[in-house]
């Protein structure tokens, strides 16, 4: 069965240092990955995505992620994080099959202290 | 274009009534899916339609339906309600299943 882990509950950091969110996941065939943000009492905003092609996804606000076959992993980096990044994170991977399903990771509330 | 739209944004029921949520999906977008979103048990699938199909299913109970209508916007109707039916319930819309566009959500209590 498809699966997608986010292994950290919370990841805390300081205004302007790096950031990473990380993802792995399961699943038969190839991937396809996402990340979402969600403020609080908000919807899901999309982020970025691996469908095929390079291992190095370009996103919004700043955020890219890498995508690493080997390792199963598609973790969320930054290279400067703001106070505003602040938020859930979701890893989600498409199901396989003809629906367009998505799976997601259990979130990774992200801080950014000042 | 449009964004995906979600009606009502909040709504209180009482234990035992029934509700019905709409989602309105980006024009042109035959498939829309819900996800109920709880503290306990994050996003989970309730259902995806396509071109008024439904072509996949959760594991929720059957007092939760959908459908979808010719003009690809889609209900669902949870019967009977439970306490624990409260949750943030969001839908997508999607035109390929290589893009996601989700709705602001509805937010559903319980009492």
């Amino acid at each position: 069965a498809q699966s997608v882990a986010q292994p950290e509950d919370q990841v805390n950091v300081a205004e302007g240092n790096p950031l990473t969110v990380k993802c792995t996941y399961s699943v038969s065939g190839n991937p396809y990955l996402f990340w979402y943000v969600q403020y609080p009492n908000r919807g899901l905003q999309f982020l970025l995505k691996y469908i095929t092609g390079d291992n190095l996804v370009k996103g919004s606000y700043g955020f890219e992620a890498e995508f690493n076959k080997s390792q199963t992993s598609f973790h969320l980096k930054k290279p400067s994080a703001l106070v505003s990044d602040s938020a859930l994170y979701f890893c989600a991977v498409r199901d396989t099959g003809s629906s367009y399903k998505l799976i997601f990771g259990s979130g990774t509330r992200l801080l950014v202290r000042p | 274009k449009a964004g995906v739209t979600q009606t009502p944004r909040y709504l209180i029921k009482t234990r035992g009534q029934q509700v019905t949520l709409s989602c309105s999906p980006i024009s042109g977008h035959r498939s829309v899916s819900w996800y109920q979103q709880t503290p306990g048990q994050g996003l989970q699938f309730l259902f995806e339609y396509f071109s008024e199909t439904q072509r996949n299913k959760g594991n929720f109970p059957g007092r939760f339906s959908g459908r979808q209508f010719s003009n690809s916007r889609s209900e669902m109707n949870v019967s009977t309600l439970e306490l624990g039916d409260s949750a943030l319930y969001l839908c997508a819309s999607s035109e390929t299943g290589v893009g996601y566009t989700f709705g602001s959500g509805t937010r559903l209590t319980v009492v």
